[in-house]
């Protein structure tokens, strides 16, 4: 099984940086997704990551350690737009390696 | 491309009545998911497809059923409606194993 934690809350400035983390504990890691949900919508695609590192995609950026079970997702220069829920996602590579395992989501409000 | 579309967007079912949720891609996908979202919790796997003919169940299949006559359709019935089926659905598709996934807009369903 799969267990992934991550904050259920998170308050942030607009302008300013945010980090959310992921820890997680797998059988067979094989990827991390971060999605990005806001209220009522669908979540879609951020980042992906499946070596150690940091994964850079504009104002935001993935972090992996494979060793540590741990990512973490890096907001720069906060917009209000970004007020969302921030999603980490698991990927297995045992057999229900076509699955992802979703935490809880943390929930993002950026303030003026 | 449309992407992946569901529907209906919202429906209110009695205990014990039944309906099909419809998804749709035109992304020509062979990967199919079904999930549920509840307050405060992750996404949860209900079923999925890996083609056409080929379905197996995720982490919470118990009360629902489904079919892929096409690469394009994947419906999820419900034959007894439960208030435990209270929920949001989301449909999503990727193009292979363990890839992005792409999400549709959702189904709110309550069960009273």
């Amino acid at each position: 099984g799969q267990n992934i934690d991550q904050p259920t809350e998170m308050t942030a400035t607009e302008g300013a940086i945010v980090q959310i983390n992921c820890t997680y504990q797998t059988s067979g890691f094989n990827g991390l997704f971060w999605y990005q949900q806001h209220a009522g919508e669908a979540p879609t695609f951020l980042s992906y990551n499946v070596l150690d590192g940091l994964e850079e995609k504009g104002r935001f950026s993935s972090f992996l350690s494979r060793s540590k079970g741990y990512s973490y997702l890096l907001l720069k220069e906060l917009q209000m737009k970004d007020s969302a829920s921030y999603l980490c996602a698991v990927k297995d590579s045992g057999a229900g390696s076509y699955q992802l395992t979703f935490g809880k989501g943390t929930k993002l409000s950026v303030i003026p | 491309n449309a992407g992946v579309t569901q529907t209906p967007k919202f429906r209110i079912l009695k205990i014990g009545q039944s309906m099909t949720l419809q998804c749709t891609q035109d992304m020509n996908h062979n990967y199919m998911y079904w999930y549920r979202q509840d307050p405060g919790m992750g996404l949860k796997l209900i079923y999925y497809s890996v083609g056409a003919g080929i379905t197996d169940k995720g982490e919470v299949p118990n009360g629902y059923n489904v079919s892929r006559s096409t690469t394009e359709d994947f419906p999820l019935r419900l034959e007894l409606a439960a208030p435990s089926q209270t929920s949001v659905y989301f449909c999503a598709s990727s193009y292979l194993q363990g890839d992005e996934q792409f999400f549709g807009p959702g189904t709110r369903l309550t069960v009273l």
